[in-house]
């Protein structure tokens, strides 16, 4: 059975970091290409960023690039999201998704960053 | 959002409701790859439609998708109180981007 575990949220003061983690079974990880997604208290399904099987290749959303770095670790079976420079409107739950042509098949539970002074 | 869908639809129990999820040439109308998600309050999405029609394992077919030109639908029959819920529809672009519509609030009556 295909498990996604989030983990890593908490709050943290504006310009503060965090790092997400997301641990998966059930599925053969190296094989996948995987994501985060974020959901704004109230709002809507955004997506954040890609990464490829090996790690090779990275893409992220405008309003995160430059600050966020997701990474991976196949032997591990794990996947990250390092979030620097944090402001108020990054607040949101996170969640990890295992993807199937840009879009997760797959979601973890979900993990809170609550970003506040 | 990239996608266009409509803030909210409601029907009545047993009755049946469309969601519909508009894009563009260059995504929805190109692409056989929309997917749909139903979305709980506190809960994460979990996906009901993908390939525009297939249903995952588990999904009553109750749920059913469908695709004209630019613009997929999501359509839900005989509806019950479980499925008043936040639906999502995304889209494949032929990048490594994913997009999501904004969301449909669908209320049971």
């Amino acid at each position: 059975e295909v498990e996604l575990v989030d983990s890593g949220g908490g709050s943290v003061q504006p310009g503060g970091s965090l790092r997400l983690s997301c641990a998966a079974s059930g599925f053969t990880f190296s094989s996948y290409w995987m994501m985060w997604v974020r959901q704004a208290p109230g709002k809507g399904l955004v997506w954040i960023s890609t990464i490829n099987h090996d790690g090779s290749t990275t893409t992220y959303a405008d309003s995160v690039k430059g600050r966020f770095t997701i990474s991976r670790d196949n032997a591990d079976n794990t996947l990250f999201l390092q979030m620097n420079s944090l402001t108020v409107e990054d607040t949101a739950v996170y969640y990890c998704g295992r993807e199937v042509y840009s879009q997760p098949d797959y979601w973890g539970q979900g993990t809170l960053v609550t970003v506040s002074s | 959002s990239a996608l266009t869908q409509p803030p909210s639809a409601s029907g009545s129990l047993g009755q049946s409701v469309t969601i519909s999820c508009t894009g563009t040439s260059s995504d929805v109308g190109t692409y056989n790859y929309v997917s749909w998600y139903q979305q709980h309050p506190g809960k994460a999405p979990k996906l009901m439609i993908y390939e525009v029609t297939k249903r995952p394992s588990g999904v009553p077919d109750r749920f059913s998708g469908s695709k004209s030109g630019n613009t997929a639908s999501l359509t839900v029959s005989g509806l019950q109180t479980d499925d008043e819920a936040d639906y999502y529809c995304s889209a494949y672009a032929g990048g490594n981007t994913g997009m999501f519509g904004g969301g449909t609030k669908l209320t049971v009556l």
